[in-house]
């Protein structure tokens, strides 16, 4: 059974604040790994990738990936209120291209940014 | 262009009911993926398909769901007999699978209210 398992939060941070979200994972033979953004009643949208050890970085967005941990994080730097939302990660065991591309999701962590 | 279809976008019906929920993915994409989200089990993979074919059904609760795609532009899951423990979000999403990033889409959404 594979696991991805996340802060459930919530997580309140203020207005220009670093947030910081955390994500483990089970299975090793894991090699896509994505952050999804959802607002409440509305459905999940995908702000981040990466697929290497490292850092990737985009806009405020920053994207970190240990493999040899199991662990991936997404860093949002000068946070606004309109980050307020439930922070998903995915994890997929397939490469990138492959039919076996699914995905499984950790419960989200629930950020708050208030002004 | 238009995103992913859903329909219908809440649905409430009575233990014992079938419910059939539609999709319509974005043209072009030839990966389709039902979810299912609730607050105690998170976003969970039901079913996908690749090129209109089932690929892994191991997310599908039991023998009352079932899933179909007759064609590249339509999909459905069904539900029968309901329950009220199948109440939650339905969300399908698409994807391209031969590109270099695979990010799925996901469409709004079915909210499911089984009494």
């Amino acid at each position: 059974q594979k696991e991805v398992e996340q802060n459930s939060g919530p997580l309140s941070v203020p207005e220009g604040a670093i947030a910081s979200l955390n994500c483990t994972y089970s299975d090793r033979v894991s090699q896509s790994f994505f952050w999804y953004r959802q607002y409440s009643g509305k459905s999940p949208e995908l702000i981040m990738s990466i697929y290497s050890n490292g850092d990737k970085e985009d806009g405020r967005f920053t994207a970190q990936l240990n493999k040899a941990s199991q662990y991936v994080s997404l860093l949002i730097r000068d946070s606004q209120p309109s980050d307020s939302a439930t922070y998903l990660c995915a994890v997929a065991e397939g490469n990138s291209g492959g039919s076996n591309y699914k995905l499984t999701f950790g419960k989200g962590t629930l950020l708050t940014v208030n002004p | 262009d238009a995103g992913v279809i859903q329909s219908p976008r809440h649905e409430v019906t009575e233990m014992g009911q079938e419910v059939t929920l539609r999709c319509k993915p974005i043209s072009g994409h030839n990966s389709l993926f039902w979810y299912r989200q609730t607050m105690m089990r998170g976003l969970e993979l039901l079913i996908y398909f690749n090129n209109n074919v089932p690929i892994d059904d191991s997310g599908m609760p039991e023998d009352r769901f079932s899933a179909k795609m007759p064609n590249a532009s339509f999909s459905t899951l069904k539900i029968q007999p309901s329950e009220p423990r199948d109440s939650a979000v339905y969300f399908c999403a698409s994807s391209v699978t031969h590109t270099g990033e695979e990010t799925q889409y996901f469409g709004p959404g079915t909210r499911l209210l089984v009494l």
